[in-house]
């Protein structure tokens, strides 16, 4: 159970900004938020991570909600090798692994 | 020089078989993980090992048996396939538990006939 909620699929333009929703209304005060994605027929790869402040890095940028209920992954430029299923995770700090839900699939068109 | 490698990434096998899969990471990371990938594309954690010992063990049928002989190898041996082990598993590594970034191999998809 990953106890956030995504949208199933989304699609977007090349090259224009992505903004993928996650909702974690239940999160706790101790719970990380963890992006990650999975290109076809490979294995995820880490995307970015956040406690409270938002967080920037060379693949994308997360947003998080002042009350911490909601996060955005935000992809500033979208390319053809963007097209992935994104799954957005919570975990606290208490030794247990990743989870991961559904996902949402991102479709990229040129 | 890949990070996360597993063998075989294809197994094709029949029902009531034994096989392994193995896991390396040259990462030098403290835990590693199996996880497994159904049809339905739903990725669940499996085992979770820890400097060799164990330390995640989900609700995984004991035909499932995870191997450590260091921390940097976690292996995956299961006895009497059945239809419904058919899958893509995945091996993880991080340096902490928890809240360190998983680096995933590429998988190991497994067909039982």
């Amino acid at each position: 159970d990953a106890k956030t909620t995504q949208p199933n699929s989304m699609e977007s333009n090349e090259e224009e900004p992505v903004h993928l929703p996650c909702n974690h209304s239940t999160i706790s005060g101790t719970d990380y938020i963890h992006w990650y994605r999975q290109l076809p027929s490979q294995g995820p790869e880490y995307v970015i991570h956040g406690l409270t402040s938002n967080v920037n890095n060379r693949m994308a940028s997360l947003a998080i909600a002042e009350d911490r209920k909601s996060s955005t992954l935000i992809l500033h430029r979208a390319t053809l090798r963007d097209a992935a299923v994104y799954y957005c995770i919570r975990n606290s700090n208490s030794g247990y692994a990743l989870n991961f839900g559904k996902g949402t699939s991102l479709l990229v068109t040129p | 020089d890949t990070a996360v490698s597993q063998t075989p990434k294809y197994l094709v096998t029949q029902m009531g078989n034994d096989k392994s899969i193995k896991c390396e990471q040259n990462l030098g990371h403290d835990t590693m993980y199996w996880y497994k990938q159904d049809s339905k594309k739903f990725l669940k954690i499996m085992f979770s090992y820890n400097n060799k010992e164990l330390i995640i063990n989900e609700t995984v049928p004991n035909r499932f048996s995870p191997k450590s002989p260091d921390k940097a190898h976690l292996n995956l041996h299961i006895n009497s396939l059945e239809l419904g082990d058919s899958a893509v598993y995945f091996c993880a590594s991080s340096q902490v538990l928890s809240t360190g970034e998983l680096f995933f191999g590429e998988g190991s998809r497994l067909t039982v006939l």
